[in-house]
């Protein structure tokens, strides 16, 4: 089984909606981490969180929030979707060694 | 602003050749990291290399670091097909919070 997890793996919405994607971990990780990825640009990040009580903002966080239910679960949602928030997203997860283990990622189109 | 940037955007190469990708950054670091995406797909890591170290070595890869330069190199050696990805440099500027800042990333495709 993978170790991170993302729920739903396509996603077709309408402006206006409010969607949620969802991450879930088996690593037990503390850190965890989303980012969006459009064409020809690397990774940005959204939000992250460092445990359950500890959630920051991004590069990017206008027009998201995040929720971290538990210490393997951290979803990410758009309160109102708009067309340029098409992309590709991310999940990732860290522990003390640095190196981020990433989800198979959410392909999300805002019609 | 993306603190680092690949170069080149894009390389073709055939099998058996090497491929060097290069990346630089703007700010200090903590360390610098490689990461490997298949189309599409979630990205997996390669190496990592701390800012107080100059090469590594893992397996057909070699990562170099030059501080004074802010800037990275990625060597692949003896490439095969199934390098063919695209490769991207993050940074680690966060003071070992592990939040990393990704480049745009090069595509490297290798032909049979």
């Amino acid at each position: 089984d993978a170790d991170v997890t993302q729920t739903p793996r396509n996603r077709i919405t309408k402006t206006g909606k409010r969607i949620m994607l969802e991450c879930s971990q088996t690593k037990g990780h503390d850190r965890m981490y989303w980012y969006r990825q459009d064409p020809g640009l690397g990774l940005r990040l959204i939000y992250y969180s460092f445990d359950v009580k500890d959630i920051n903002k991004g590069e990017i966080s206008d027009g998201y929030s995040v929720s971290r239910q538990a210490q393997a679960k951290f979803s990410l949602s758009l309160e109102s979707a708009i067309p340029n928030q098409t992309a590709l997203y991310f999940c990732a997860t860290s522990g003390l060694a640095e190196t981020q283990y990433f989800g198979p990622g959410t392909r999300l189109l805002v019609l | 602003s993306q603190q680092g940037e690949e170069d080149p955007q894009a390389l073709s190469i055939q099998e058996g050749e090497n491929a060097t990708m290069n990346c630089s950054y703007k700010t200090s670091i903590n360390n610098l990291q490689w990461y490997r995406q298949n189309s599409g797909r979630g990205l997996v890591h390669l190496i990592l290399i701390r800012s107080n170290e100059r090469e590594k070595h893992s397996g057909r890869l070699r990562v170099t670091l030059d501080t004074s330069k802010k800037s990275s190199s990625l060597l692949i050696t003896a490439s095969r097909a199934a390098d063919t990805a695209s490769y991207f440099c993050a940074t680690d500027v966060s003071g070992g919070y592990n939040k990393l800042i990704f480049g745009a990333g090069t595509r490297l495709a290798v032909h049979p």
